[in-house]
């Protein structure tokens, strides 16, 4: 059974624009959530990440936005650039139990 | 500071075969975890571990053995290889487990 869930496998945006990514989730006592970023052949990056007791963050042109109640989070990339284009992995955890849970990935790409 | 180093980058194996997937880290970190990633399925955690001397399993644990007897390493063995372990292995790390994880290139394996 998938805990967390990325429900569209890509998405392509015109550079400029904004990207958002969605992630969703089952387990109502994940705590932390994480976006990754991963180009091809390299492993995957840190981008940003919200604790439960949040529901937005951000980090220049990323926002994380996180809907507890829809079990729901959401990246927000503005303005959408060229380099962006990668595969996107949402992650969550739950503290009391040490494991990370990523979703399935969406491959983002960005059009000049 | 090399981060996180993951050796080899890539292996072929026969099926039947044992081998040993290498990961390293010079930071520090309590936390260290493996993961594969398989077409359209995401990472999905093996193993991990909190700290030296302690190590727990992950979702898809069967066909992996793991040990932390050091904080620096956290290598992965295989004892009998099947080809339905051909996928790419991450190592990560992090401080503790809800802070940021750092990834490792990556070992692409192929099970004959």
């Amino acid at each position: 059974d998938q805990q967390v869930k990325q429900n569209s496998p890509s998405l392509s945006v015109q550079e400029g624009r904004i990207s958002i990514l969605n992630c969703d989730y089952t387990n109502s006592m994940f705590d932390y959530f994480l976006w990754y970023k991963k180009y091809p052949a390299e492993g995957p990056t840190f981008l940003i990440s919200i604790s439960s007791i949040k529901d937005k963050n951000e980090d220049g042109r990323f926002t994380v936005f996180l809907n507890k109640s829809a079990k729901h989070l959401s990246l927000h990339i503005v303005p959408s650039q060229p380099g962006d284009s990668a595969v996107y992995f949402c992650a969550a955890s739950d503290t009391g139990t040490y494991k990370y849970i990523f979703g399935t990935g969406t491959r983002l790409k960005v059009l000049a | 500071n090399a981060g996180v180093t993951q050796t080899p980058k890539f292996q072929v194996l026969k099926t039947g075969q044992s081998m040993t997937l290498q990961c390293a880290q010079d930071m520090n970190h309590e936390y260290m975890s493996w993961y594969r990633q398989d077409p359209g399925m995401g990472l999905r955690l093996i193993h991990y571990s909190v700290g030296a001397g302690i190590t727990d399993q992950g979702e898809v644990p069967n066909g992996y053995n793991v040990s932390r007897s050091t904080t620096e390493d956290f290598p992965l063995r295989l004892l009998s290889a099947a080809p339905s372990q051909t996928s790419v292995y991450f190592c990560a790390s992090s401080f503790r487990v809800q802070e940021t994880q750092y990834f490792g290139p990556g070992t692409r394996l192929l099970v004959l």
